[in-house]
């Protein structure tokens, strides 16, 4: 198994300002992901982080928005910048150590509210 | 392409059984079940790669038809610890390797 630490838990903040999130991992890890859950929806995939290169976004989501840093295999970190209350949601790291055909850790989330 | 689940909700009565399914469009190559309980991280349930098989976890066994493009997760005699929102997640053949999962089945039993 995998044991990430997600943090903050959770954060109240203010318009316009950022938030990083830190996603720190008990060992080694090829591929980390980054999701937003809305409450009581699915897991949206943001983007993926892959050490050594620029993360990947999906659609509707920007690097401008949202940068990530892969500094190593165990850390990662999202930052939601300029926030509106559209932003407040879960954010949600998850890991998977093999191929993508392997079990999926998340770690505990992020709560975000932005008021 | 998000898979689709069905149905979107289900109650039961512990002990009674439920079948939750997954679809896609496209070729899946695999299908991960995940759980989550409210206020928590998903947990891993299993996966299933293509060639048909069907896999099982204590009572909690699912199926996937490689043809029809779809998985369906089976709970025999639901303990009060099936509760959660189940979330189907797949890998598509000659896509990217990251999940993409279903809006959700949520899951109640009652006692």
């Amino acid at each position: 198994s995998a044991v990430i630490s997600q943090k903050p838990s959770r954060d109240i903040c203010q318009r316009g300002t950022s938030l990083t999130i830190q996603c720190q991992v008990d060992s080694q890890v090829t591929m980390m992901f980054w999701y937003r859950q809305q409450p009581g929806q699915s897991l949206t995939l943001i983007a993926t982080a892959n050490q050594g290169s620029e993360a990947t976004y999906e659609s509707g989501f920007v690097i401008d928005k949202f940068p990530i840093s892969r500094p190593n295999l165990t850390f990662s970190t999202l930052t939601v910048s300029n926030m509106s209350p559209e932003d407040s949601s879960i954010y949600l790291c998850s890991v998977v150590r093999g191929n993508a055909n392997t079990e999926a850790f998340f770690g505990q989330g992020t709560r975000l509210t932005v008021v | 392409q998000q898979p689709v689940q069905s149905p979107q909700a289900v109650i039961l009565r512990e002990g009674e059984d439920a079948v939750i399914n997954c679809s896609s469009s496209k070729a899946l190559y695999s299908v991960h079940w995940y759980r989550q309980k409210h206020g928590e991280a998903p947990v891993f349930l299993m996966i299933l790669l293509k060639g048909g098989e069907q896999k099982g976890h204590e009572k909690i066994s699912a199926s996937f038809n490689e043809k029809k493009q779809q998985s369906s997760l089976y709970l025999t005699a639901s303990q009060l610890s099936y509760s959660g929102t189940y979330f189907c997640g797949t890998l598509t053949q000659g896509g990217s390797e990251k999940l993409v999962f279903g809006k959700g089945t949520k899951l109640t039993v009652n006692p």
